[in-house]
């Protein structure tokens, strides 16, 4: 069975700093990773996914994620965070049409 | 597009009432799903749908029930609601044997039961 760990509950970053929120995967073969992002009082928005080829896939609002198959691992990062990030991020892994979702961390930009 | 649409947005019931929270999509998606999200558990699996006419357990569905009325509804039932379902509601859907596509969520329904 798949698995999708998010180590931090929250994370905070001062705007303009970058920002990394982690996120570990166990899965059989090869995985298909997602990052989703939650706003107040709304449903799931889709971030980026890495499917396959490059490592680092870009995404919206000018976030990244570096895929690493050796560390099992699937972190989003982004250069400058900005006040507006502050959200609540999802890890998921798609493996055999069903998403596994990790228990979400809780970003924090303060000005 | 409205995307995946759920109603209603926000619910009290009392502990012993039934409801049916909707959802709708107009995506053409085969798939569906029903989550529910509880702070620091993440989104957990209740039922889903791969296509029309099937539905399957996912991992949380004691207390619920499911109807796949036709390739747009998806509709998840409480017949005796406790206060352990109080939760955030999520419906979703998908193209059916994709796995290189994610999900599209509706805004989700607030449900307390007292």
């Amino acid at each position: 069975a798949q698995s999708v760990a998010q180590p931090e509950d929250q994370v905070n970053v001062a705007e303009g700093n970058p920002l990394t929120v982690k996120c570990t995967y166990s899965v059989s073969g090869n995985p298909y990773l997602f990052w989703y992002v939650q706003y107040p009082n709304r449903g799931l928005q889709f971030l980026l996914k890495y499917i396959t080829g490059d490592n680092l896939v870009k995404g919206s609002y000018g976030f990244e994620a570096e895929f690493n198959k050796s560390q099992t691992s699937f972190h989003l990062k982004k250069p400058s965070a900005l006040v507006s990030d502050s959200a609540l991020y999802f890890c998921a892994v798609n493996y055999g049409n069903m998403l596994t979702f990790g228990g979400g961390t809780r970003l924090m930009v303060k000005p | 597009n409205a995307g995946v649409t759920q109603t209603p947005k926000f619910q009290v019931l009392k502990t012993g009432q039934s409801m049916t929270l909707q959802c709708a999509q107009d995506m053409n998606h085969n798939s569906m799903y029903w989550y529910r999200q509880d702070p620091g558990m993440g989104l957990r699996l209740i039922y889903y749908s791969a296509s029309e006419g099937t539905t399957d357990k996912g991992e949380v569905p004691n207390g619920y029930n499911v109807s796949r009325l036709n390739k747009r509804e998806f509709s998840l039932r409480l017949e005796s609601a406790a206060p352990s379902q109080t939760s955030v509601y999520f419906c979703a859907s998908s193209e059916a044997g994709q796995r290189n596509y994610g999900y599209t969520f509706g805004s989700g329904t607030r449900l307390t039961v007292v």
